[in-house]
């Protein structure tokens, strides 16, 4: 069983630019999450997909924006990149439905640095 | 809105010693509770985990135990291991469709042999 894996590791990108970050969910699970992490921060929600319908988000603009795709793999894109958004990105999965607080297990994420 | 609070770190044990890390949640309803631990370079990984009040939680010599009196949450080891140096989060999520984990800040904690 393959867990959580995010691409890629670390980026570097210029402010202004756009940015897309991948994710594979865990085998069997049909949600996913993405969370902002800055340096020395707790993850902060930014938008949840179930069955490729986004069914939750946080407090982000709307140049945070996200797909899920038919094997429930996922991206998170950032256009109009700014300083602010560098930070680690995690990707976490989990089975959706009706099991509501049922373990998300996370990737280790994606390094952005915004310069 | 929901949230959780952390005590303040880094804390710095030696080998052996007694831990307690400190959290405190406010939230409307019953939510679950989590506390995750991330290691150097990695992502976060379920420590232990209670779902409503007066559970108990346990992993690797790890507990904690859902208050809901004192809407709290404390994290809990007997002798801490240099290899428990880690960053703990705490945190909370409703049990609602569409919602996700709300954390703590995150302690860091430091073990010396």
């Amino acid at each position: 069983e393959t867990g959580v894996t995010q691409s890629p590791t670390h980026l570097i990108k210029t402010r202004g630019q756009q940015v897309t970050l991948r994710c594979s969910s865990q085998s069997g699970h049909n949600t996913v999450s993405w969370y902002q992490q800055a340096l020395g921060q707790g993850p902060q929600f930014i938008f949840q997909y179930y069955r490729e319908e986004e069914n939750g988000r946080g407090n982000f603009p709307p140049r945070f924006s996200g797909l899920q795709f038919p094997n429930y793999s996922s991206e998170l894109n950032v256009n109009a990149l700014e300083l602010d958004d560098s930070a680690l990105y995690l990707c976490a999965s989990r089975p959706g439905g009706r099991q509501l607080n049922t373990e998300a297990f996370f990737g280790q994420g994606t390094r952005l640095t915004v310069v | 809105g929901d949230s959780v609070t952390q005590m303040e770190g880094p804390v710095t044990l030696s080998e052996e010693a007694f831990l307690t890390i400190n959290c405190t949640y406010t939230a409307t309803g019953y939510p679950s509770l989590f506390w995750y631990v991330q290691y150097p370079g990695e992502g976060l990984q379920l420590l232990l985990k209670a779902t409503k009040a007066d559970d108990k939680g346990s992993n690797k010599g790890f507990e904690a135990t859902y208050r809901k009196e004192t809407t709290s949450f404390h994290l809990e080891k007997g002798s801490v291991q240099v290899s428990d140096s880690a960053v703990y989060f705490c945190a909370l999520t409703r049990n609602q469709a569409g919602t996700a984990l709300i954390f703590g800040k995150g302690t860091t904690l430091s073990v010396s042999s």
